[in-house]
Order: C-alpha cells, then sequence, then structure tokens
C-alpha cells in the first residue's frame, strides 16, 4: 500500500531563507507524486506534480521539487520564503488510482 | 466553469442527525471522491467512484454513505452523526488524463454537537 511520510509538523524560517519541506513515500509501483497548498480557511490548491520525465519540476510561487527514486523522496524547495507562503503544504501520491493518499501536513511559519 | 461546488459551508448537527453534503463538478471528470480533514492528521478518504452508478469505501467509511446517480454529483450522507465526525470535509473530482491530480471543492466545516 501507498503512504507518504512528511518530516516535521511545522518547519519555521525567515523572510528570504531557503525553505525546504520534506517528504517521503512508498509505493510498489512508480508514484505519481504532488504538492498542495493550502492557506487559512481555504480550500487545496495544486502547487506541482510530478508524472514521469523530468525529475525536477517547477510549480507555482516559485516552488519547485525533485523526485528522487533512489530516496523515495519529493522534497519541496523554495530559495527564499516570503510572508505570503504561510500556510499547510500536503505531499500526496498515487500509483494510478483515482485518488490520492495524503501526507500529514507541514505548517509552514515565516517570521520578518 | 465553476469547478468542484460544495454546500453548506458550514453545518452544526446534533448527535443522531442526519444530513447530506452536496457535491456537484461541471468539468465532466470521471471520478469523484471525498476526504475528511482533521488536524495532524492531513486528509483522509472516505468514499470514491470512478463513474455513475460505481462506488467504493476508502480509508475511513464507517458512518458514512455515497451514492453517484449522475457524473456530476456525488453526495455524502451521514447516517446518524457523532461527534468524531466533526470535521472538514473535501470533494474532489478528478480524470484519467490528469493523472489523478485532485480538483477541490471550498469545503464544508461540519460541527457534531
Amino acid at each position: 500500500a501507498q503512504s507518504v511520510t512528511q518530516l516535521g509538523s511545522h518547519v519555521s524560517v525567515s523572510e528570504g531563507a531557503l525553505v525546504l519541506l520534506r517528504c517521503n513515500y512508498s509505493s510498489s509501483v512508480p508514484p505519481y507524486l504532488f504538492w498542495y497548498v493550502q492557506y487559512p480557511n481555504q480550500g487545496l490548491q495544486l502547487l506541482l506534480k510530478y508524472t514521469t520525465g523530468a525529475t525536477l519540476v517547477k510549480g507555482i510561487n516559485g516552488f519547485e521539487a525533485e523526485f528522487k527514486k533512489s530516496e523515495t523522496s519529493f522534497h519541496l524547495t523554495k530559495p527564499s520564503a516570503h510572508m505570503s507562503d504561510a500556510a499547510e503544504y500536503f505531499c500526496a501520491v498515487s500509483e494510478g488510482y483515482s485518488t490520492l493518499t495524503f501526507g500529514k501536513g507541514t505548517m509552514l511559519l515565516v517570521s520578518p | 466553469n465553476a469547478g468542484v461546488t460544495q454546500t453548506p459551508k458550514f453545518q452544526v448537527l446534533k448527535t443522531g442527525q442526519s444530513m447530506t453534503l452536496q457535491c456537484a463538478q461541471d468539468m465532466n471528470h470521471e471520478y469523484m471522491s471525498w476526504y475528511r480533514q482533521d488536524p495532524g492528521m492531513g486528509l483522509r478518504l472516505i468514499h470514491y467512484s470512478v463513474g455513475a452508478g460505481i462506488t467504493d469505501q476508502g480509508e475511513v467509511p464507517n458512518g458514512y454513505n455515497v451514492s453517484r446517480s449522475t457524473t456530476e454529483d456525488f453526495p455524502l450522507r451521514l447516517l446518524s452523526a457523532a461527534p468524531s465526525q466533526t470535521s472538514v470535509y473535501f470533494c474532489a473530482s478528478s480524470y484519467y488524463r490528469s493523472h489523478y491530480e485532485q480538483y477541490f471543492g471550498p469545503g464544508t466545516r461540519l460541527t457534531v454537537t
């Protein structure tokens, strides 16, 4: 069965610092991988996704993620954090079924 | 396109009451799903459907019922509400060519007292 582990329920960074949110997955087949963002009291918005091809995926708002099969990881990064990036981030995996399995989420806190 | 719509946005129920959360999509997506979100738990799959007339259980199906009579609609029924069902409920749709990217509705915040 597929599963997702997000390391760190909360990550704190200063504005302008590197953002790194970690995601590891388990899957019996080549997975599709996703990062979603949820701003307070809102729904979920897709940041980026990996399906096939290039392992470095660029998303919205300057975020990117790299699929590393050997490490079963799909970490999310952004070179310079903005205050507006404060939100909860969810990593998710699909093995080709119609639904996703989500991690428990990481709350990103950005301080001035 | 309105995308995925959910009603109501907020609901308070008493223990034992029943209700239906509505979900509709106008994108002609074949797949639809219901998730619940609880603090520290991420999103967990309740029920899903791969087409009209076809539904299946997810990770946490107990206490919920679904049906899918049309491509557009996928209502979630709470049979006898319990405080453990206090949660935020998200409906989502997807399609094969999107690699199962979920398109989410705005959510329904449900409180059971």
